[in-house]
């Protein structure tokens, strides 16, 4: 149980277009996801927290016009990075907690990454 | 705290030894953690947590330990395997925010 997934696991795309990132938990629903970026031979970033059927909360000097998050529904968030340029291009990873756990610390899951290429 | 730099620092293992992974956390009142591993090109996989009202935890061939007072976590791997090369990373959240600060990583090579 608790698989969160990622589609497409792998994009390229031309400078200036949109790309959009799908995450789905499979097997449970999660009000609160998550969306980091990760760049070669570093760490995990946090850019923003998406809640379902609210506006999410962007990491400070995360352009949120840029990145779009939307969280329809308990089991879908997604991302969309506008107006891609190829410093975008990164590893961008979601996790999800699962909300029939409660508690303070309910685990995050998380999805197994999209890799973005911008040319 | 931000990852920085643009290397991983290394640990490079015996098969069968063990191995002690260290990290420094940044937030005095950060009350949970968890080790995590990534293989190239995945998604972090869930190790080991601990609470900041302990400070030792087993699982199945690791312990995590937590020393509040410096501030430091580590997770030990006993018999390591070729298996367990992978990028090891350690998280602190609070209550407060619930958001996962990760830690700037490991890279655990095991030789053969």
């Amino acid at each position: 149980g608790a698989v969160v997934s990622q589609h497409p696991s792998w994009v390229i795309c031309k400078s200036g277009t949109s790309v959009k990132i799908e995450c789905r938990s499979l097997d449970f629903q999660a009000t609160t996801m998550f969306w980091y970026r990760q760049f070669p031979k570093q760490s995990l970033m946090l850019m923003a927290t998406s809640n379902e059927g609210s506006k999410a909360t962007y990491e400070q000097g995360v352009e949120k016009d840029k990145f779009l998050i939307n969280h329809a529904s308990l089991t879908l968030s997604t991302l969309t990075v506008t107006s891609a340029h190829p410093e975008d291009s990164s590893f961008y990873i979601c996790s999800a907690r699962d909300v029939g756990l409660g508690g303070t610390h309910s685990e995050q899951y998380f999805g197994p990454g999209t890799r973005l290429t911008v040319t | 705290g931000e990852s920085v730099g643009l290397h991983l620092p290394t640990l490079s293992v015996q098969e069968g030894d063990n191995s002690i992974i260290n990290c420094a956390y940044s937030n005095s009142a950060s009350d949970y953690f968890i080790w995590y591993k990534q293989e190239s090109g995945k998604g972090p996989q869930f190790i080991i947590d601990i609470r900041s009202n302990m400070d030792k935890r087993q699982g199945q061939r690791v312990t995590v330990l937590l020393n509040k007072t410096v501030k430091h976590l580590s997770l030990q791997i006993a018999a390591t395997q070729p298996g367990d090369s992978a990028v090891y990373f350690c998280a602190e959240t609070s209550g407060a925010t619930n958001k996962l600060i990760f830690g700037t990583g490991t890279l655990l090579a095991v030789q053969p």
